[in-house]
């Protein structure tokens, strides 16, 4: 069966610092990746997708950035954390070639800027 | 592009009631899937329930059914017999066959009341 990791579960990071969150997927090839981040009480703001290797689309402008340096590894960066970065981070796949199927999330980030 | 929209910010349901969360869309595909998540306090985002557009069937799950009426693009989710742990955010989701994105709508927050 397929399952995500994502780590780590908390974070927390000065102004100014570099961030790197990880997720991987086990139990499938070349799924779609996702990285979303939440407001407290809110909905999802989907930050970036990737549909293979190599392969990202930016849906929001800002200083984060995503790399997929394998298929079943997706890693989210940033440089210089804001303020409002702050928030939950989840990582989803799914099927690219089945599109019935749903996405799947990890268990999500909690990043918190001080 | 497609929206989905949750008009309940927040809804309540007394313990071994019936609540109804209302979601629409809006798209210009005739074929597409809808889906419902729930995310509890662990804020882990978990499948309830999913409908293809071209089964008239509603989808069923246990005490989870849907009632998918597209000419209205309409999919609401009707939770019987609620119970303490169906306390949580729900979101209503939608997912182009041609696309990659999933697309969320902001949320309706479940309250259960003993």
């Amino acid at each position: 069966s397929q399952t995500i990791h994502q780590w780590p579960a908390t974070l927390v990071q000065p102004v100014g610092s570099p961030l790197s969150l990880e997720c991987t997927v086990e139990g499938t090839s070349n799924p779609n990746l996702y990285w979303y981040r939440q407001a407290a009480g809110r909905g999802l703001q989907l930050l970036f997708y990737s549909v293979g290797i190599g392969q990202i689309s930016s849906e929001v402008p800002q200083n984060l950035s995503a790399s997929r340096p394998q298929d079943r590894q997706f890693i989210l960066s940033s440089k210089k954390l804001l303020l409002s970065d702050s928030g939950f981070y989840l990582c989803a796949w799914s099927s690219g070639q089945v599109p019935t199927q749903p996405q799947h999330f990890g268990d999500g980030t909690r990043l918190s800027i001080l | 592009a497609q929206t989905v929209t949750q008009s309940q910010p927040e809804m309540s349901v007394q313990e071994a009631e019936t609540v109804t969360l209302s979601c629409t869309y809006d798209t210009s595909e005739s074929d597409y899937y809808l889906f419902w998540y729930k995310q509890p306090p662990s804020r882990q985002m978990i499948l309830v329930i999913r409908q293809e557009a071209y089964k008239q069937q509603n989808a069923t799950e246990n005490r989870f059914s849907v009632n998918f009426q597209k000419a209205a693009k309409s999919f609401s989710l009707k939770i019987s017999d609620s119970q303490l742990g169906d306390a949580a955010m729900y979101f209503c989701a939608y997912r182009s066959p041609h696309g990659q994105n999933f697309v969320f709508g902001p949320g309706t927050r479940l309250s259960v009341l003993p």
